[in-house]
């Protein structure tokens, strides 16, 4: 079956622009993960859905940076008034969200460049 | 100090070679532990998941010692393959969502 899917798969944007980053999950999962990874580092988790409510956002930096799943399907992270820091591959991972063992099945990622 | 900490290698291993990667965790309240493989440039993908008991599955055996708050993967016969990022991975609590916590990393390069 299909796996998560992102799109653009790559962005290039200038400093101060807004941009959105979209996430397709796995059919049929209710649980949705957005990270962000630098280069040479770990992801580092930003924000965490269970169907259309977003159950932890701890990870997100700072108000620049907002993520919706308005149908508990598709989200869109959406990062205002972009910083040459916000530059990374963002990805995003789909789960069942059953209890028990939950893997994280990953997207291949948007490189998002500031310039 | 970062939550959880890895060694960055390079490791640059023969093929045939036994490699062993090892990993800390700052919170002893972590409850799951997973290692992900990542090759270059693209998502990771989950390699195994670890166990009190430790686990094996073929080539790969992972370790994880609570008390010492150490996670640990061997590698047996190493294949060019296996060459990839493998990124040690803690979920503090699970009931609460699957909100992990990744390493930096640690690269192995295989060589003929």
């Amino acid at each position: 079956g299909a796996g998560v899917s992102q799109t653009p798969s790559n962005k290039v944007t200038e400093k101060g622009k807004y941009v959105e980053l979209r996430c397709d999950p796995i059919s049929g999962h209710t649980a949705l993960y957005w990270y962000r990874q630098s280069l040479g580092q770990g992801p580092e988790f930003l924000i965490y859905f269970q169907g259309t409510g977003a159950a932890d956002d701890s990870g997100l930096p700072n108000d620049r940076f907002f993520a919706v799943r308005p149908e508990g399907s598709v989200s869109t992270l959406k990062i205002q008034r972009t910083e040459r820091g916000d530059s990374a591959v963002y990805l995003c991972a789909s789960s069942s969200g059953l209890a028990g063992p939950d893997t994280q099945y990953f997207g291949p990622g948007t490189r998002l460049t500031v310039l | 100090r970062k939550e959880v900490e890895q060694d960055p290698g390079p490791f640059n291993v023969p093929e045939g070679a036994t490699v062993a990667f090892n990993c800390t965790y700052s919170n002893s309240a972590s409850q799951s532990f997973f290692w992900y493989r990542q090759d270059c440039r693209k998502e990771p993908k989950l390699l195994m998941s670890v166990y009190s008991s430790g686990n094996e599955d073929g080539r790969f055996t992972a370790q994880l010692n609570r008390a010492s708050q150490y996670i640990s993967l061997l590698i047996r016969d190493s294949k060019l393959s296996d060459s990839a990022t493998y990124l040690c991975v803690v979920n503090i609590d699970p009931s609460r969502g699957g909100k992990l916590i990744f390493g930096q990393g640690t690269e192995l390069s295989v060589k003929p």
